[in-house]
């Protein structure tokens, strides 16, 4: 069984720090990584994917991916008010796989 | 133009109604899925449309009936539906075929409950 696993939270993060939400993977043959946000009673909106091992920016959110060790994080940098939400991550697991598998989930919360 | 349209966006329905659910793209994804999220838990895949061919079946109960009459709608037919189906129910979009990451882009969802 696939699996997908992040913590639950909820996390609490001041406004204008630095939000990390991790996440790991159970199958070493993952290749495509993704970060959806989820505002409360809204569709997933995707935010970040990566491929490659290393991080990949954009804006104010980093993705980092270890395929060695499993697992895919993103950094949200200068957090605001707004970015409180439940951070969804996805795998694709294997080759010519449509399906992604989620993780459970992680609720955001920044305070002002 | 990035965007994945559902109508309609709240749906209520007795047990015995027949209705449907309707999902349009205009990315020129070839692969739509159907996905029910209940509150608070990940969106949990139905299924997936590949090419306009039925390709994954999450052993999802008969009363729910997928339906992709081209390659930019997905339809989801509901009949018989039981209270513990009320949920959001999310269509999705991507590339489609083996190449690339094949991300997937969600529409709005429709809030169905079940009387």
């Amino acid at each position: 069984q696939k699996e997908v696993e992040q913590n639950s939270g909820p996390l609490s993060v001041p406004e204008g720090a630095i939000a990390s939400l991790n996440c790991t993977y159970s199958d070493r043959v993952s290749q495509s990584f993704f970060w959806y946000r989820q505002y409360s009673g809204k569709s997933p909106e995707l935010i970040m994917s990566i491929y490659s091992n290393g991080d990949k920016e954009d804006g104010r959110f980093t993705a980092q991916l270890n395929k060695a060790s499993q697992y895919v994080s993103l950094l949200i940098r200068d957090s605001q008010p707004s970015d409180s939400a439940t951070y969804l991550c996805a795998v694709r697991f294997g080759f010519g796989n449509e399906k992604l598998t989620f993780g459970t989930g992680t609720r955001l919360t920044i305070i002002p | 133009d990035t965007e994945v349209t559902q109508t309609p966006k709240h749906l209520v329905m007795g047990m015995t109604n027949k209705k449907s659910l309707k999902c349009e793209q205009h990315m020129g994804h070839r692969a739509m899925y159907w996905y029910k999220q209940k509150a608070k838990k990940p969106p949990e895949l139905m299924f997936v449309y590949s090419y306009e061919k039925l390709s994954i079946n999450e052993s999802v109960p008969s009363r729910f009936s997928p339906e992709c009459p081209n390659s930019s709608l997905l339809n989801l037919h509901l009949h018989a539906l039981q209270p513990e189906d009320s949920a959001l129910y999310l269509c999705a979009s991507s590339q489609g075929g083996l190449a690339g990451g094949n991300e997937q882009f969600f529409g709005p969802g429709t809030r169905l409950t079940v009387l």
